[in-house]
């Protein structure tokens, strides 16, 4: 059973720009979850996705946008990059279904904005 | 949600049992309780989840008393790679864990040698 994977690891960009980080789900999990993570915080939630449709939303502004595909992978879009985006974005996913509420993360991507 | 009020670090030294309490005054009746533990640059991890009295798994324990305003987590003879930030969180499981996870600053737990 493959966990849930995301790439890249590291990221740079400056002020200004856009960034796609990408998840893939673990297997038999049809729900994806994005988190922001700023040093010495604890996880901070951006949406959620389910079956291709976005199912939840936290305080993030418009400019924070993602997908999912068929195959339950998902992309996390940030526009408009601003400094305060630099922190560790980590991506969960669960089965709707599941008996419990556990989501299985990702060890996350570390986004830097200059 | 919930609010969790957790202490922001404790420290231990390996071999002893670590209890970290959290409390949340305005659980409702539907909310579970559920732990996660965060090693640094990692994804948090699902340690143990609960509703009430007593829950014990291979890792841990989770006490939760009659009104259910606290609960404990109980990491029995901890080790150096216990050494993690542990998160308390209160959700519905119907609701708020299928649709996200609310998380605080967490307890940050240091084991010594």
């Amino acid at each position: 059973e493959t966990g849930v994977t995301q790439s890249p690891t590291h990221l740079i960009k400056t002020r200004g720009q856009q960034v796609t980080l990408r998840c893939s789900s673990q297997s038999g999990h049809n729900t994806v979850s994005w988190y922001q993570q700023a040093l010495g915080q604890g996880p901070q939630f951006i949406f959620q996705y389910y079956r291709e449709e976005e199912n939840g939303r936290g305080n993030f502004p418009p400019r924070f946008s993602g997908l999912q595909f068929p195959n339950y992978s998902s992309e996390l879009n940030v526009n408009a990059l601003e400094l305060d985006d630099s922190a560790l974005y980590l991506c969960a996913s669960s089965d709707w279904l599941g008996p419990t509420n556990e989501q299985f993360f990702g060890p996350g991507t570390r986004l830097t904005v200059l | 949600l919930a609010k969790t009020t957790q202490p922001i670090s404790m420290d231990s030294y390996e071999g002893q049992e670590v209890n970290i309490t959290c409390s949340h005054n305005n659980i409702a009746t539907n909310d579970y309780i559920t732990w996660y533990q965060q090693f640094p640059s990692q994804g948090p991890r699902f340690i143990i989840q609960g509703y009430k009295t007593k829950v014990t798994n291979e890792v841990a324990s989770l006490f939760i008393p009659a009104d259910r305003k606290s609960s404990t987590l109980s990491l029995p003879r901890v080790s150096l790679s216990d050494t993690a930030v542990y998160y308390c969180l209160v959700g519905d499981e119907g609701d708020t864990g299928r649709r996200a996870l609310t998380f605080g600053s967490g307890t940050r737990l240091q084991v010594q040698p």
